[in-house]
This record gives structure tokens, C-alpha cells and sequence, in this order.
């Protein structure tokens, strides 16, 4: 059973340019995070949905952040313009909510350089 | 406010020796609790977790954490540490909600 999927691992960009991170959550789960992990900060999450709908978004940083889930088997969190204080892991975690209380399952994250 | 606090930043220990990390959270209602675990490089892994009942709990590779709610806390153990202990462990807490809040994370280094 394939567990979260995270695309690209590695990502070095420029400063300004349109950086698109991208996640397929476990087969069957309802709810998608997107944490971010810095040595400042340590795992910030930024974003959740519940079957696709955004729950919380008051850890998004700024407006440059934006993230959708068009469908249950993919989300993407988006950085318009990227700068380098947004270079961090970006993880994205999955659970399968029966009641207010989930287990999530982490991806393997990607590492986003910003130069 | 919901948070969750972990005592040490950084523990260095060498092998063999017992391990303690302490985590207590802010919460006076019913909580799930977990532990995780990032090697280096590597993504989070569950180490353990609480839903209920016995608050005693075991995880895998040797690891264990107790509950007890009239301190909010949630202190991860493990005897006897390996070197290949060496990694970063996360507490976390699952608020009403579905909102994990994870601690700042600690460093332990396992000296060979």
C-alpha cells in the first residue's frame, strides 16, 4: 500500500519564480495537511482540508501561499512570488477522519530551496 | 491557547544509557497523543500513540510513553538507547478538531 506521495523531493528555484509542491494523500483518507519545517520555526502547519474543503488555512503565511485539493487524490500548495525565507521541507500528511481525533500519515516532504 | 511544550531541545546520551523526554500539552479535555520520530533526512514516523485506555503505551523499536492527564503530559521512554536512536522526536497532540500541534521537537544524539 502506497503511502503519502510528495513530488518534486528537491526543488531549487530563483527568487520570484512560481514554485507548485504536490501531494496524493493514502487511498481512502478525507483530510489533507500541509506543514512546513524550518530549523527557526520547527513543523508549522499552514493549511488542512476535510473531503476537500479547506478547514483551516490560518497557518498560511501570506498571500503569496495558496493550496487546493481539486479532488480527493491530490492537492497542491502553491508560492507566488517564491523568496528564499520560504526555503523549508514541505510535508504534507494524511488521515482518514471517523471523528474529531485522526492518526496522520506523513509524506516524505520536499525540500524547497529558494535562491 | 492549544500548545505543546517539549522540555529539552537538545539530549546527548551514550549507548546504553535510559531515555526520558518529557511533553505536556495545554489542553483539559480528551486529546490523542503521539510521538514521532524523523531520522536524519527522513520523514516523520509514528513512534507511538494514545487514543485510550491503558495510558501505558508501547511503540515500536523499544519505546514506551505514559499518560497521565492530571499533568497533561505525555513523556516518551525507551531503557536502553542505540546509536541508531540518533534522531529528531516530535510530540504531538490531536485537538477536537482534528488539528495535530506538534512540540518544537528534540535532538537526541546517541554517543557510540
Amino acid at each position: 500500500d502506497a503511502g503519502v506521495i510528495q513530488s518534486p523531493r528537491h526543488e531549487v528555484t530563483e527568487m520570484g519564480q512560481e514554485v507548485t509542491l504536490r501531494c496524493k494523500p493514502i487511498s481512502g483518507h478525507n483530510s489533507l495537511f500541509w506543514y512546513r519545517q524550518t530549523m527557526m520555526r520547527g513543523l508549522e502547519l499552514l493549511i488542512y482540508f476535510n473531503n476537500n474543503v479547506p478547514i483551516d488555512d490560518s497557518g498560511m503565511p501570506e498571500d503569496r501561499f495558496s493550496a487546493k485539493m481539486p479532488n480527493a487524490s491530490f492537492s497542491t500548495l502553491k508560492i507566488q512570488p517564491s523568496e528564499p525565507r520560504d526555503s523549508a521541507v514541505y510535508f504534507c500528511a494524511s488521515s482518514l477522519q471517523r471523528s474529531s481525533y485522526n492518526e496522520q500519515f506523513f509524506g516524505p516532504g520536499t525540500r524547497l530551496t529558494v535562491l | 491557547a492549544q500548545s505543546v511544550s517539549q522540555h529539552n531541545h537538545h539530549v546527548i546520551l551514550s549507548e546504553a544509557a535510559s531515555l526520558e523526554l518529557g511533553c505536556n500539552y495545554s489542553y483539559g479535555g480528551t486529546v490523542n497523543l503521539f510521538w514521532y520520530v524523523q531520522y536524519p533526512g527522513q520523514h516523520l514516523q509514528l513512534l507511538l500513540k494514545y487514543f485510550s485506555g491503558d495510558p501505558l503505551v508501547k511503540g515500536i523499536k523499544g519505546f514506551e510513553a505514559e499518560f497521565i492527564k492530571s499533568k497533561f503530559s505525555f513523556n516518551l521512554r525507551k531503557p536502553s538507547v542505540q546509536w541508531s536512536d540518533t534522531a529528531e522526536y516530535f510530540c504531538a497532540v490531536n485537538y477536537p478538531g482534528g488539528k495535530l500541534i506538534f512540540g518544537q521537537g528534540t535532538e537526541l544524539s546517541v554517543k557510540p
